[in-house]
């Protein structure tokens, strides 16, 4: 089984429209992460969490919002989808150890028309 | 500002040639310097890790180096399969406010054929 889940895989929805993304893990690991990945560009971090009761905004926060349920549930959330969203959504986790690898989900594909 | 650049954006190579892929970076305060390999449709898997004090490391047949003083990286592919065919993305850490900020490079899309 996959340490790092996301759900949906893919998802087409209309301008808008609230679209929730799922990320679950099993690694039980403390932090977890929601990056965006658009073509030609590097990962850019949306939210991030340290732990249950910690959320922070990354360098693209506009338009979304994020809700840690558990420690193994992050969840992100588009308040009225907008075209320039269409892109391929990534969660991932890690330790609070110095170095720390992040592990990544298999990532959810978006599309908002 | 800090910033991450790869070189080439892309590479064709055939099967069991050799490789190298570049990471220029202007980071500041530097802490590492990671490469990952994304496959198609799938997440990026961490390759391997270079601390200040590291200039060379190999982990197979992908061997990183590591310039702090010039503030490059390179990646290099040896005897490549088609499996290595995926895009390599370097990621350098920068320490600021005691937390680890992250700045991602765009990737080289690296194809290998048979």
């Amino acid at each position: 089984d996959a340490d790092v889940t996301q759900t949906p895989r893919n998802r087409i929805t209309k301008t808008g429209k609230r679209i929730m993304l799922e990320c679950s893990q099993t690694k039980g690991h403390d932090r977890m992460y929601w990056y965006r990945q658009d073509p030609g560009l590097g990962l850019q971090l949306i939210y991030y969490s340290f732990d249950v009761k910690d959320i922070n905004k990354g360098e693209i926060s506009d338009g979304y919002s994020v809700s840690r349920q558990a420690q193994a549930k992050f969840s992100l959330s588009l308040e009225s989808a907008i075209p320039n969203q269409t892109a391929l959504y990534f969660c991932a986790t890690s330790t609070r150890e110095r170095y720390n690898e992040q592990f990544f989900g298999p990532g959810t594909r978006l599309t908002v028309l | 500002k800090n910033q991450v650049e790869q070189s080439p954006q892309s590479l064709i190579i055939l099967e069991g040639k050799n490789c190298t892929l570049q990471c220029n970076y202007t980071v500041s305060p530097f802490s590492n310097l990671r490469w990952y390999k994304q496959d198609t449709g799938r997440g990026p898997v961490s390759l391997t890790i270079m601390t200040f004090s590291e200039n060379t490391k190999s982990n197979g047949r992908y061997t990183a180096t590591l310039d702090a003083d010039t503030k490059q990286s390179s990646l290099h592919i040896t005897a490549s399969q088609l499996s290595d065919s995926a895009s390599y993305i370097c990621v350098v850490s920068a320490i600021l406010d005691s937390n680890y900020q992250l700045i991602w490079g765009a990737g080289t899309k690296l194809i290998i054929k048979p």
